[in-house]
């Protein structure tokens, strides 16, 4: 089974802060897509990659960063957090070569940051 | 630029009663249509996807949901409600299957007895 695991379920960092959030998934992977969930506003895209040292900006880059160093492990950044990123982030993966029922994006358990 | 819209942030049935979950989306190509659900402290599992082909696309859990193109329509339902079905559900389209997903804003299914 694909599994996308998030190094954190639960996080509280203070205005200022710089905060990383970790992803990695174990299916070998060439795309990966960081999402943030809020209430009445459903999941919406920050940045993706589709390939190791490549990143794309989504809907709502602004006050993020991303890394891909590695094609496992996609990390999110925040360069300076702020309350308004208090949210849910979720990470996930896909295969763009993959076909039938693998071809979908898997999703890992998420991160609830809470910024004071 | 491709967009969802669900109607009903929240939908409340009686347990054994038909679930319909509405999903409209905006789409300049051909379109990919998903619906996952997100059942509490947990992340997004999918329930079902349309690619091509069969436009009645039949899921986990005794989901389906119908693509319908000239209502840019791709309603979920299940003829009979469980208690485990209570969840959030998200609409999702994009321009190929494993690309960006833009979602829908969610629909809190509630189940009652």
């Amino acid at each position: 089974d694909v599994k996308v695991t998030q190094s954190s379920r639960y996080l509280v960092k203070r205005t200022g802060e710089k905060v990383f959030l970790e992803c990695v998934q174990d299916m070998d992977h060439e795309n990966m897509f960081w999402y943030r969930q809020d209430p009445g506003l459903g999941l919406r895209l920050i940045y993706f990659s589709y390939d190791v040292k490549m990143k794309e900006k989504g809907d709502i880059p602004e006050g993020y960063s991303v890394s891909r160093e590695k094609k496992e492990r996609f990390s999110l950044i925040l360069e300076s957090a702020s309350t308004s990123q208090t949210s849910m982030y979720l990470c996930a993966s896909s295969d763009p070569l993959a076909g039938g029922p693998r071809d979908e994006q898997f999703f890992g358990p998420g991160t609830r940051l809470t910024v004071l | 630029a491709q967009s969802v819209t669900q109607l009903g942030s929240h939908v409340s049935v009686s347990e054994g009663a038909l679930v319909l979950l509405r999903c409209n989306y905006s789409s300049s190509v051909p379109p990919y249509l998903f619906w996952y659900v997100q059942y509490p402290n947990q992340g997004l599992q999918l329930l079902l996807k349309y690619t091509t082909g069969a436009t009645l696309v039949k899921g986990i859990n005794g989901f389906e949901a119908e693509f319908k193109k000239s209502e840019t329509s791709f309603h979920l339902t299940k003829p009979s409600a469980h208690m485990s079905d209570a969840a959030e559900y998200f609409c999702a389209v994009s321009r190929r299957t494993a690309s960006k997903l833009t979602f829908g804003t969610g629909t809190r299914l509630q189940v009652t007895l």
